[in-house]
């Protein structure tokens, strides 16, 4: 079975620049998440959906971050404009939805973002 | 969300049984026990989750104590493959959603 697709695998922006990432999840999978991953850290969750609807986008910085997943398959998450502190490796997960007891997530192999 | 505490480094010898504890003293009654590892440069991958009792699978065993406030994943046979930062973490359900809160992990180094 085809996994999580993701793209770019690795983008170099300036601050204040505009970067774009897209994830295709695996086919079938209803919850769709974005995580942030700084060096050193583990992943830390910025957006849930649901189909195409948000679940919980508590910690995504929401003034200058955004995510949409039109039709509930394919996401991009955007980051409009970009800080030095956004350097970090996103990760794109996917899981067939939530059920008592299982909640296996499929990872991308991530977009590493470096911002200078 | 119920924290957990993990070593932040273990070492253990190729073909010898890796064992990753773990503390969750606050985890609640109907809470999971999740363990992903992560290669270097690769996402997550699951490898275990239990409640109550003991799991088994083809990667690993899961030992959940009885009073549920901590866990070991056993690796029975290390091997250099297995070499990555191993994280538990305990899924918080909130409605019809739930979530995973990834701490800093044990990084395993596997050695000849």
């Amino acid at each position: 079975e085809a996994g999580v697709a993701q793209s770019p695998r690795y983008k170099i922006i300036e601050k204040r620049q505009s970067v774009a990432f897209w994830c295709n999840p695996i086919s079938g999978h209803a919850t769709l998440y974005w995580y942030q991953q700084i060096l050193g850290q583990g992943p830390k969750l910025l957006i849930q959906f649901q189909n195409n609807g948000v679940v919980d986008d508590s910690q995504l910085p929401k003034d200058r971050f955004s995510a949409e997943r039109l039709k509930g398959v394919d996401s991009t998450l955007k980051i409009q404009p970009a800080k030095l502190e956004d350097s970090a490796v996103y990760l794109c997960a996917s899981s067939l939805g939530v059920s008592l007891g299982y909640n296996e997530q499929f990872f991308g192999p991530g977009t590493r973002l470096t911002v200078l | 969300d119920a924290k957990t505490t993990q070593p932040t480094s273990m070492d253990c010898a190729e073909g010898r049984a890796a064992n990753l504890p773990c503390n969750h003293s606050t985890i609640s009654g109907n809470e999971y026990v999740y363990w992903y590892r992560q290669i270097h440069s690769q996402g997550p991958q699951y490898i275990i989750h239990g409640l109550k009792n003991n799991e088994t699978n083809e990667m690993a065993s899961l030992i959940i104590t009885e009073d549920r406030k901590s866990s070991t994943l056993i690796l029975p046979h290390a091997t250099l493959r297995d070499t990555a930062v191993y994280y538990c973490i305990v899924r918080v359900r909130y409605g019809t959603a739930s979530k995973l809160t990834f701490g800093t992990g044990t990084r395993l180094q596997v050695t000849l």
